[in-house]
């Protein structure tokens, strides 16, 4: 079956460094997605991994390990706004996305 | 990046009544998009792919009669709750398939539906 497993929820401090890890288990493999939601409003697009490595862009990174199943979000110099909901999705042979639970992610000052 | 829009952003109606909504995509072509549903606290739930110019591919589980999907041109496609009832009440959601760079999707901003 397809999975995608992520945590609940995470906390973190204003500033800090915060990695959100994910596993998935698709039929067939044409990437990975990470994408934010606040509440109440739609996804954005974050990140795609289709490759192996450390994709970079800003204060967010997002890596991936085929082999492993295996990808995780790095949240550089965390704001207050960065508190949200990130989502990961694998995205299977089919193009289509499936999707992680989210994690929350609660950010303090 | 690509933009989705969403029409209405709000709908609140009586059960019983229809409700069409809107997914656009404004700056792009999208020979495929997705509609999704959301419950509170909860992931997205894929309903449908919406195809241009065919027939939608629907979930198991998800009524074909019941929500109405139409892709009649490549920067449109319609959802339309028939005969809605108060478990139909939720986030929907819309998005667009993008293959150029590279393959994602980009989301409307959803369309919260509350049947009374």
């Amino acid at each position: 079956g397809q999975n995608i497993d992520q945590p609940t929820e995470m906390t973190a401090t204003e500033g800090a460094i915060v990695q959100i890890n994910c596993t998935y288990q698709t039929s067939g493999f044409n990437g990975l997605f990470w994408y934010q939601q606040h509440a109440g409003e739609a996804p954005t697009f974050l990140s795609y991994n289709v490759l192996d490595g450390l994709e970079e862009k800003g204060r967010f990174s997002s890596f991936l390990s085929r082999s492993k199943g295996y990808s995780y979000l790095l949240l550089k110099e965390l704001q207050m706004k960065d508190s949200a909901s990130y989502l990961c999705a694998g995205m299977d042979s089919n193009y289509q996305l499936i999707w992680g639970a989210g994690t929350k992610l609660i950010i303090k000052p | 990046g690509a933009v989705v829009s969403q029409h209405p952003s709000r709908v609140i109606c009586k059960s019983g009544t229809s409700v069409k909504i809107e997914c656009r995509s404004l700056d792009f072509q999208a020979t495929t998009m997705f509609w999704y549903r959301q419950f509170p606290k909860k992931s997205l739930m894929l309903m449908a792919t919406s195809n241009e110019g065919s027939k939608a591919t629907y979930e198991q589980g998800v009524e074909k009669d019941k929500f109405l999907i139409n892709h009649a041109s490549l920067t449109l496609s319609t959802l339309t709750v028939t005969s809605a009832h108060p478990e139909d009440s939720s986030f929907y959601i819309c998005s667009a398939r993008v293959t150029r760079p590279a393959e994602t999707q980009y989301f409307g901003p959803g369309t919260r539906l509350l049947v009374l």
